[in-house]
């Protein structure tokens, strides 16, 4: 079975601080995914890459960065926490197009 | 997303009971997924369809894909207490470049 996995499951975070959150899929996939997820707003694209080194903009990238230095490794970064970055962060991997296979998330709170 | 539409938001139903969860597209579907979230946790996958009028089945759950509608419903049938989560749809569009997107989300309790 494909494994996605993530650093932590809960993370709390002060304000301006610098988050690295870490996912590794061990499937050998192209592609890899960060959503975050929040009440009533569902999964929401944050970044996604199809390749080491490669990285697309999803449909809210403000405020966070990437880093895909290595196939089964995807990097999330807010350089700067702020409180409305708060929430659910979600990694996914897949082949070239497909279904997507999802990690157990990280709750961030920042305070 | 708002280009995937999940009804209802939430559903109570008694151990036992039928119930039906929907999503709608606005945007042409290329294949459609159907994920679950148990809280805080990440996401299942339980079933994709791809091809208009396809239903597929597991355990006592029942994806079907309307392509004419560009819907897909999932039916579970004599819900139990382990099929409370968080149901999510996701799909496959064409908007500018090929991308999947999520609805909301549909929170399923089942009371004992």
């Amino acid at each position: 079975d494909v494994k996605v996995t993530q650093s932590s499951r809960y993370l709390v975070k002060r304000t301006g601080e610098k988050v690295f959150l870490e996912c590794v899929q061990d499937m050998d996939h192209e592609n890899m995914f960060w959503y975050r997820q929040d009440p009533g707003l569902g999964l929401r694209l944050i970044y996604f890459s199809y390749d080491v080194k490669m990285k697309e903009k999803g449909d809210i990238p403000e405020g966070y960065s990437v880093s895909r230095e290595k196939k089964e490794r995807f990097s999330l970064i807010l350089e700067s926490a702020s409180t409305n970055q708060t929430s659910m962060y979600l990694c996914a991997s897949s082949l070239l197009g497909g279904k997507q296979y999802f990690g157990p998330g990280t709750r961030l709170t920042v305070l | 997303s708002q280009e995937l539409e999940q009804s209802p938001q939430s559903l109570i139903v008694q151990e036992g009971k039928n119930l039906t969860i929907n999503c709608t597209s606005s945007k042409t579907l290329y294949g459609l997924y159907w994920y679950k979230q148990k809280y805080g946790e990440g996401l299942i996958f339980l079933m994709m369809l791809q091809k208009g009028g396809e239903e597929k089945s597991h355990e006592k759950i029942t994806a079907k894909l309307d392509e004419k509608k560009q819907q897909s419903s999932l039916h579970i049938t004599a819900s139990q207490p382990s099929h409370a989560g968080i149901y999510l749809c996701g799909a496959d569009i064409i908007t500018g470049g090929f991308k999947t997107i999520f609805g909301a989300g549909t929170r399923l309790f089942v009371k004992a």
